[in-house]
């Protein structure tokens, strides 16, 4: 099924480690995003990327890493872990070629402790 | 230069007729609408674009006015299925073309009862 999987579904991170979130699609899309939803302040962007080989700083990038080194993976880092990270985590991918609408990913819900 | 959204909630009859708001402080190139429904992912609902045209899914329609820097997101006669947070949106960059990096609204949480 095309789409796009996100890796792991849910995680309880000790503040201070280092933790990658992943993201694969399989439809081609050019554009990747990678959003966090906290209750009351809606999805906002981390980090995005046009195309393979670039990325670029959204609305809240500090504390979080991004490499899009091919068209399909978008892995988030965070390399140390702090509680205000604590947050539900979206990868969406679309075609901004065609403009397309968004596609998401089913989330990660990570706890940083 | 989030977009603000409106009401912050509504709750539906089944059958009831809703609309929610969107409004930027910027000049607006198109608008996206999406439904998340709890627990789940966004799930892409329209876009408008530049033009004041109006789209539909199900019986769900939007308007977009590029002057008023708006739109309107209309549910008619609710059903059961509708419940969830909508969020709109806009396009943060200068380009603002049919797809860009989105900033979204702070949602509209829609509960239709039997």
């Amino acid at each position: 099924i095309a789409g796009i999987t996100q890796a792991p579904t849910s995680q309880i991170l000790a503040a201070g480690r280092r933790m990658t979130l992943r993201c694969t699609q399989d439809m081609r899309h050019n554009a990747m995003y990678w959003y966090r939803q906290d209750l009351g302040l809606g999805l906002r962007l981390i980090h995005y990327s046009n195309t393979a080989g670039t990325t670029g700083k959204g609305e809240v990038p500090d504390g979080y890493s991004v490499s899009r080194a091919n068209t399909d993976d978008f892995p988030l880092t965070l390399a140390s872990a702090v509680p205000s990270q604590t947050s539900v985590y979206f990868c969406a991918s679309s075609d901004s070629n065609r403009g397309s609408g968004y596609t998401f990913g089913s989330g990660t819900r990570l706890t940083v402790v | 230069q989030q977009p603000v959204q409106s009401p912050q909630a509504v709750i539906l009859r089944e059958g009831e007729d809703a609309v929610i708001n969107c409004s930027s402080s910027k000049a607006l190139y198109s608008v996206h609408w999406y439904r998340q429904k709890h627990g789940e992912a966004p799930v892409f609902l329209m876009i408008l674009l530049k033009g004041g045209e109006q789209k539909g899914h199900e019986k769900i329609s939007a308007s977009f006015n590029e002057k008023k820097q708006q739109s309107s997101l209309y549910l008619t006669a609710s059903q059961l299925s509708y419940s969830g947070t909508y969020f709109c949106g806009t396009p943060t960059g200068v380009y603002g073309g049919a797809t860009n990096k989105l900033i979204f609204g702070t949602g509209t949480l829609l509960a239709v009862q039997p």
